[in-house]
Formats: C-alpha cells, structure tokens, sequence
C-alpha cells in the first residue's frame, strides 16, 4: 500500500490550454473523490466516483472540467481552457466501501498555477 | 449545507507549549475527521472521529456528537507540528448515496522553539 498517487505535483500551464491530472487510488478502495483547495481555505468537494459510475458532482466543476474512472481504478480529471481562476492545488482521495466508517485518504496533491 | 467552524483561525505557541482546538459543526454527522497539512501540502490523517475520545501520542481528539463539536489536543508541541489543522465532518444525504467531507477553514499553528 503506498497511498494515493497524484501526478504531475505541479503543472504550469497558459492561460486557454487544456490540463489532465492524474490520480491512483489506494489498490482497494472503490470511492474516489476529487478536491480543490485555494489559497487559505479547506478542501472544497469537486466530483466523487464509487468504481466507475461518476455519483456527485459539485457546482463548482462547470462544464470546463470533467473527470474519468473508467476502469474503476485510476482517475483522471481534465481542465479545457484554463483560466486563471482555476489556479489552485488539487488533491485526491480515496476510501474503502467497508467498513462504512473508514477515514478518507489524501494524495499529495497537484499544483496548478495558470499563468 | 453543514456549516464546520473552526478556532482559532491563528495559534502562535512557544515550544513545548500545550493547545487544544475546536471545530463546531451545524448538523449530525456520519463522520468526523482531523486532518494536518504540512508546509508541503499534504494532508495528514490524525483522527477518524465521529465521536468520543483517542489518542494517538502527543495527540488526542475528542467529538461530542449530541453537542456538535471536536476539540483537537496537542501537547508539548514541537515544531514539527507546525502547519494547518483542518476538521472535516461527512453527512449521508438522503438518498444521495455520497459521503463527501465538508471542510473548516483550518487553524493555522505555527510553534516556535
């Protein structure tokens, strides 16, 4: 078990071009979420997965972004035509269905900077 | 939605000085989590604790559920410690089936030696 995996952990990126974003779950796990976090404030919910099927989504992921687990396993999340609102660290998360009580689990993160 | 309130927003303590925060939540709550972001932004898991009391070292967490809120105790800090301290409580919506974590704005501690 090494935990979750994000990648990059820092993407620069032009103001109107497209990001992916990776994320590895913990191998058991079968809920994934997607968090973004500003400068000074807490983690706000973006999207959450159980395996594949996409449940939830924020009102904060407009139509700019979308994320992916199609296998079930990794996800992705992508951002088209970034703005420089959108700079901020993205973090991943994963937990397991059982037992229903078990903590969340973050990766490290991806930093975006959208010049 | 749940609304989780955090104090103090800044803490400034001596090495080896003891502290305790508090995180206050607007609504029953499946689950209640302690969190610290280092300087590198990561966010550490300290408690799983929805409700009652653990320890784990320096460390210890107590939720009142029926009171809604936690307080979060360190003692003899050291400055390692250093960072931002989040609560993060989870609701089961109705039907929802989801179980995101809403999260306070943090206690940002600095321990200076």
């Amino acid at each position: 078990d090494t935990g979750v995996s994000q990648d990059p952990r820092h993407k620069i990126t032009k103001r109107g071009q497209n990001v992916t974003f990776r994320c590895d779950p913990i191998s058991e796990h079968n809920r994934l979420y997607w968090y973004r976090q500003t400068l000074g404030q807490g983690p706000e919910f973006l999207t959450y997965f159980q395996n594949e099927a996409q449940l939830e989504k924020s009102r904060l992921l407009s139509d700019r972004f979308s994320a992916e687990r199609p296998k079930g396993s990794f996800s992705t999340l992508e951002i088209q035509r970034t703005e420089q609102g959108d700079s901020a660290m993205y973090l991943c998360a994963s937990k397991a269905e059982t037992p229903y009580n078990s903590p969340l689990h973050f990766g490290n993160g991806t930093r975006l900077t959208v010049t | 939605g749940i609304q989780v309130e955090q104090s103090p927003p800044d803490l400034i303590l001596q090495e080896g000085a003891n502290s305790t925060l508090r995180c206050n939540f607007s609504d029953s709550v499946n689950n209640l989590q302690w969190f610290h972001q280092n300087p590198w932004g990561q966010l550490i898991n300290l408690f799983y604790i929805p409700s009652g009391t653990k320890q784990n070292g320096r460390l210890s967490a107590t939720t009142v559920a029926t009171e809604r809120y936690s307080l979060l105790y360190i003692s003899s800090s050291q400055t390692t410690d250093s960072g931002v301290y989040f609560c993060a409580v989870e609701i089961r919506y109705s039907g929802a089936g989801s179980y995101q974590l809403t999260f306070g704005k943090g206690t940002k501690l600095s321990v200076i030696p």
